[in-house]
């Protein structure tokens, strides 16, 4: 159950938008639409940033979209703030009640 | 809001079992959406996917790790626990326990560290 594909890292402005992406397989991420993105500050839990793909939890700012497209997934950050320097981890359902998650993107906000 | 809280040792000897509970609090344990699971982190490292379990007692484990984990749930103490026997240095990590909602993690614990080491 190999981990799915992330950058290392990614970096932005203040105020401009990324994205980090992550590549897996038709048997999960190409194969549901149940990819998750956490966002990880150094030292503290994840937390739930996006769900079945595209959804907000409550609350939770629309600056954070998501969307995928064949066997990848996107997070896409827009007006990047201070706060939103961490660390962000994809996650997909990947059949027979397992789960995969990727290696992680440091975003570095300059 | 819903609380989660790892317990256990934070050293453990290679080839012995660490053992880990995670407290739910201000919530129940048998409550929908009914299922929890164990993520861990090595030091600078990614997440992997340990297992899950239903109130029930129904689990799910990640095949690379399904021979040495046991994970089970008593729900009298709202709480559920992970066994992951014959550990090594490279099974250490921050261990976190959370709450499965449809198919992703929504509640977290705060995780514990735990060091396999002699």
């Amino acid at each position: 159950q190999p981990a799915l594909t992330q950058p290392a890292s990614v970096s932005g402005s203040l105020g401009q938008s990324i994205t980090i992406s992550c590549t897996g397989a038709s048997s999960d991420v190409g194969g549901y639409n149940f990819v998750s993105w956490y966002q990880q500050h150094p030292g503290k839990a994840p937390k739930l940033m996006i769900y079945d793909v595209s959804k907000r939890p409550s609350g939770l700012s629309n600056r954070f979209s998501g969307s995928k497209s064949g066997n990848t997934a996107s997070l896409t950050i827009s007006g990047l703030q201070a706060e939103d320097e961490a660390d962000y981890y994809c996650c997909s359902y990947a059949g027979s009640s397992t789960w995969v998650f990727g290696g992680g993107t440091k975003l570095t906000v300059l | 809001q819903l609380q989660l809280q790892e317990s256990g040792p934070g050293l453990v000897k290679p080839s012995e079992t660490l053992s880990l509970t995670c407290t739910v609090s201000r919530g129940s344990i048998s409550s929908s959406p009914n299922y929890w699971g164990w993520i861990r982190q090595p030091p600078g490292e990614g997440l992997e996917w340990i297992g899950t379990i239903h109130y029930s007692g129904s689990t799910y484990y990640n095949p690379s790790l399904k021979s040495r984990v046991t994970i089970s749930v008593d729900t009298s103490n709202n709480q559920f626990s992970l066994q992951l026997n014959s550990v090594t240095a490279a099974d250490t990590a921050v261990y976190f326990c959370a709450r499965l909602q449809g198919e992703e993690f929504d509640f977290w614990g705060q995780g514990t560290l735990v060091t396999v080491s002699s």
